[in-house]
């Protein structure tokens, strides 16, 4: 398994441009996340989902869109980027929330490195 | 939101001395995990708690679920040069945010050889 892969791992944008961070995983897991991170305040949670066709918010959305049309993959958007989105994304993912299982452990991704210029 | 305070934000440690760092809450979480970064690298979980008062080990790592809930700490015992790294702690809390990871601001680690 290659677990959770992202890419691209660096990327310079300009304000006002939009791409799309890929994450993929191999572990037919249900839930996935991204967080983005920045010094001094941890990883932040922006979207997640807790199956294919399901996101939700977390708690740093804006600026940010995202969809689940596999289980396999999670994309996250920035439709106009600007220079606050600045930061590390690490994508993660587990089995499923339920506690019961005990198979809520998040693998993260390798993050990717986000530059607005 | 929910928020984790963790403390301290750094400590610098001789080799083979013993690390202890927390993380509070003012309100109650289901789970505790205890997450390691090393430079470049996402997160990797190191202890998982899931019932109050549960004390979980890990080698040379012990952690903690406080019996209120809303507190938990992990202790490295006989730190060595790869320890270094940020801790994280994080937590999933109850109800609607049931689904969601917060996690502290980290503790940076830096052992002295």
């Amino acid at each position: 398994n290659a677990g959770v892969t992202q890419t691209p791992k660096f990327q310079v944008l300009k304000t006002g441009q939009s791409m799309t961070l890929q994450c993929a995983q191999d572990m037919n897991h249900e839930y996935m996340s991204w967080y983005r991170q920045d010094p001094g305040m941890g990883l932040r949670l922006i979207h997640y989902s807790v199956g294919a066709g399901i996101t939700d918010q977390g708690e740093v959305p804006n600026g940010y869109n995202v969809s689940r049309s596999t289980t396999e993959d999670f994309p996250l958007r920035l439709l106009s980027a600007a220079p606050s989105q600045t930061s590390v994304y690490f994508c993660a993912s587990s089995q499923d929330r339920s506690i019961a299982k005990r198979s809520d452990t998040q693998y993260f991704g390798p993050g990717t490195r986000l530059t607005v210029l | 939101g929910q928020q984790l305070n963790q403390s301290p934000q750094s400590m610098f440690i001789q080799e083979g001395e013993d690390v202890s760092m927390n993380c509070t809450s003012s309100s109650i979480f289901n789970t505790w995990l205890w997450y390691k970064q090393d430079p470049g690298e996402g997160p990797v979980l190191l202890i998982a708690l899931y019932k109050a008062g549960e004390l979980t080990s890990n080698g040379r790592l012990t952690a903690q679920f406080g019996i209120t809930r809303k507190d938990s700490f992990l202790n490295i015992s006989a730190s060595i040069p790869s320890d270094v790294g940020i801790y994280f702690c994080a937590g999933y809390g109850s109800g609607g945010s049931n689904y969601k990871l917060t996690f502290g601001k980290g503790t940076l680690l830096t052992v002295n050889p």
